[in-house]
């Protein structure tokens, strides 16, 4: 299985500031890396797929990137709405694996 | 607008069964692969199961296999999780979601969830 390693688990960001998670895949995934957001009592919504496409309707403050087996996921300009836990995703290969999530919390 | 429904959740004693339905509309079901998500109380997401468009293809967590199994009916714009054996940590809310035919198989909508407890 493919794991993923998601850092970190929890961050304190202020609204405004640039926040940036990371995950970090096991074995090559070949940008099949998904992102996304999930609030309290809310399914997630998909933000990010392939690495760094962005989903339709979501935000161009949201981005992706790549570089080998690790991924990252930017927030340019933390906002209220945007306190919530974020995970990645690997699609590339069978069990579909997801980090552990990153909670982001108001500073 | 792209929607799915799940239903079906509830209280189920250790080795009891369930089974989950999730209702699409706004988009040509059979046109997609399909999926289950899993999520404990407090706990982060857990991959299920998915299935392809016309249920040729199915796949399963390590942890269902043998226990879950997923279907569809194309006719009726409708996925369906039968889950037998069902013991205490399969408690969790369920997650019906679409699989996006685009990229990286990114999962597109999801449902609202429908919570199966697991317990004595």
């Amino acid at each position: 299985d493919i794991q993923m390693t998601q850092s970190p688990s929890s961050l304190s960001a202020s609204v405004g500031d640039r926040v940036t998670i990371t995950c970090r895949a096991s074995h090559s995934i070949n940008n099949y890396l998904n992102w996304y957001q999930q609030k309290p009592g809310n399914a997630p919504k998909l933000l990010i797929y392939a690495a760094s496409s962005l989903q339709g309707g979501v935000p161009s403050k949201f981005s992706g990137s790549v570089s080998g087996t690790d991924f990252t996921l930017t927030i340019s300009s933390l906002q209220p709405e945007d306190f919530a836990t974020y995970y990645c995703q690997q699609t590339y290969s069978t069990p579909w694996t997801f980090g552990q999530g990153t909670k982001v919390e108001i500073k | 607008q792209v929607q799915v429904v799940e239903s079906g959740g509830g209280l189920v004693k250790p080795g009891g069964s369930l089974r989950l339905s999730c209702g699409a509309s706004g988009f040509t079901f059979s046109d997609f692969y399909m999926s289950w998500i899993r999520q404990a109380p407090g706990k982060g997401l857990e991959w299920v199961s998915y299935i392809s468009y016309s249920s040729s293809y199915t796949n399963y967590a390590d942890s269902v296999r043998g226990r879950f199994t997923i279907s569809r009916d194309n006719a009726k714009n409708s996925l369906y999780l039968q889950m037998s054996s069902l013991r205490a940590d399969d408690t969790a809310v369920y997650y019906c979601a679409r699989v996006s035919g685009s990229g990286s198989s990114s999962l597109d909508y999801w449902g609202q969830g429908t919570l199966v407890t697991v317990s004595s």
